[in-house]
């Protein structure tokens, strides 16, 4: 089975455009999360979809928006970039949503703002 | 809010030294543990996960954790590291309800060889 997969895995952009990243999940998985990776923070919850639902939100603003499609695939987009949102962003998927959910990680999109 | 503390920000082992990387967590509910890996140039993988049961988990690789739950803890063993450990680890947590992965702040171990 593949896994996660994401687009694109690189990513340099300028300050005030805006971006759109994608994730497919492994075959079969409902459920997509995104996180953002940076050296400061570390691993933030960004948000999750579950049958293109938002089923949870972290604490970004609202320039970090994301959707999912009816094929599970997932799109996250950020409008208006600043340089602190340089960052991993990773997707992650799962079959199923709460107790006893396992998720996968895909490699993650590095997203380089200047 | 939940929260996640990794005790250490690097460990330095030689190869065959006994490996544990604390892990402690505030959240008064049922809750879902993880211990990820991050190899160099590598994307997250799962280590092991407790969910319920036998409060001692093995995962992939030899690694072993312990739920202690009067403690709030989730440790992470190895008894004989290798070169190939080399590695950034993550304890992460999750509500029973809901997908959001809560992570520590992680480890960095570098095996000398």
């Amino acid at each position: 089975k593949a896994g996660v997969t994401q687009t694109p895995r690189y990513l340099i952009k300028t300050r005030g455009q805006q971006v759109t990243l994608s994730c497919s999940p492994i075959s079969g998985h409902r459920s997509v999360s995104w996180y953002q990776q940076t050296p400061g923070q570390g691993l933030q919850f960004l948000f999750e979809y579950f049958s293109e639902t938002q089923r949870n939100k972290g604490n970004f603003p609202g320039r970090f928006s994301g959707r999912q499609f009816s094929n599970s695939r997932s799109e996250m987009n950020v409008s208006t970039l600043e340089l602190g949102d340089s960052a991993l962003y990773l997707c992650a998927s799962s079959s199923t949503q709460g107790e006893s959910a396992e998720q996968y990680f895909g490699p993650g999109t590095r997203l380089t703002v200047t | 809010a939940q929260s996640v503390s990794q005790h250490n920000h690097h460990v330095i082992l030689s190869e065959a030294a006994s490996l544990e990387l604390g892990c402690n967590y505030s959240y008064g509910g049922t809750v879902n543990l993880f211990w990820y890996v991050q190899y160099p140039g590598q994307h997250l993988q799962l280590l092991l996960k407790y969910f319920s049961g036998d409060p001692l988990v093995k995962g992939i690789k030899g690694f072993e954790a312990e739920f202690i739950k009067s403690k709030f803890s989730f440790n992470l063993r190895k008894p004989s590291v290798q070169w190939s450990d080399t590695a950034e680890y993550f304890c992460a947590v999750k509500e029973a309800a809901g997908n959001k992965l809560t992570f520590g702040g992680g480890t960095r171990v570098l095996v000398k060889p």
